[in-house]
């Protein structure tokens, strides 16, 4: 099953605020990836993560690989409305398994 | 990054006809595939992991005879819904494994199956 806590669930974001999510496990992993996914579509990915610590950024986006090997988190700065979507995390295990986090919704404040 | 295709992207079908849905690595060989099933603002459920040459590996309450996964060559893995009824109604979506120096997974764009 899901070993990975990934929060917060959703969210309402106002276009300009920085957004922040991460998620937390009780396994360590080797590898951590951020995925994005509109509607319909494929996750895309974001940004990978290949060392504890490691800090990464992408245009706006900007995750870290938790010291411990256990969590990780993105941010997102300066939101924009096409950043609303499903955001997942995924850490990969030894043998390459990746375990998927629940996701984030991002949503547009009206 | 690397490119995975994904056809069908929809397909609708009667029930107790079979669907097949093929993955694709474009621009490189993959030894591994994954298949997953996603239901509607869920995260993605592993169904079966793909190996080149081998049999597909199924998560725990996976009909194999139902999800059948074939994946003979480097660059396709295919997905087979057989007998399909309409609660196999779903998004599925494959990934393919890049694992040279570092770990990456690519994801195909889902194909939207409805049964009828």
């Amino acid at each position: 099953g899901q070993q990975l806590n990934q929060s917060p669930q959703s969210m309402f974001i106002q276009e300009g605020e920085d957004v922040s999510m991460n998620c937390t496990s009780s396994s360590i992993f080797n590898t951590w990836l951020w995925y994005k996914q509109d509607p319909g579509e494929g996750p895309v990915l974001l940004i990978a993560l290949y060392k504890a610590g490691e800090l990464t950024s992408n245009g706006r986006l900007t995750a870290q690989f938790g010291i411990t090997r256990k969590d990780s988190f993105l941010n997102i700065s300066a939101s924009i409305p096409s950043d609303v979507g499903i955001y997942f995390c995924a850490g990969v295990k030894y043998g390459n398994k990746l375990v998927f986090g629940a996701g984030t919704i991002l949503r547009v404040k009206s | 990054g690397a490119v995975v295709s994904q056809h069908p992207s929809r397909v609708i079908c009667k029930s107790g006809t079979s669907v097949k849905i093929e993955c694709r690595s474009l621009d490189f060989q993959a030894t591994t595939m994954f298949w997953y099933r996603q239901f509607p603002k869920q995260s993605l459920m592993l169904m079966a992991t793909s190996n080149e040459g081998s049999k597909a590996t199924y998560e725990q309450g996976v009909e194999k005879d139902k999800f059948l996964i074939n994946h003979a060559s480097l660059t396709l893995s295919t997905l087979t819904v057989t007998s399909a009824h309409p609660e196999d109604s779903s998004f599925y979506i494959c990934s393919a494994l890049v694992a040279t120096l570092n770990t990456e997974a690519f994801f195909g764009q889902g194909t939207r199956l409805t049964v009828v």
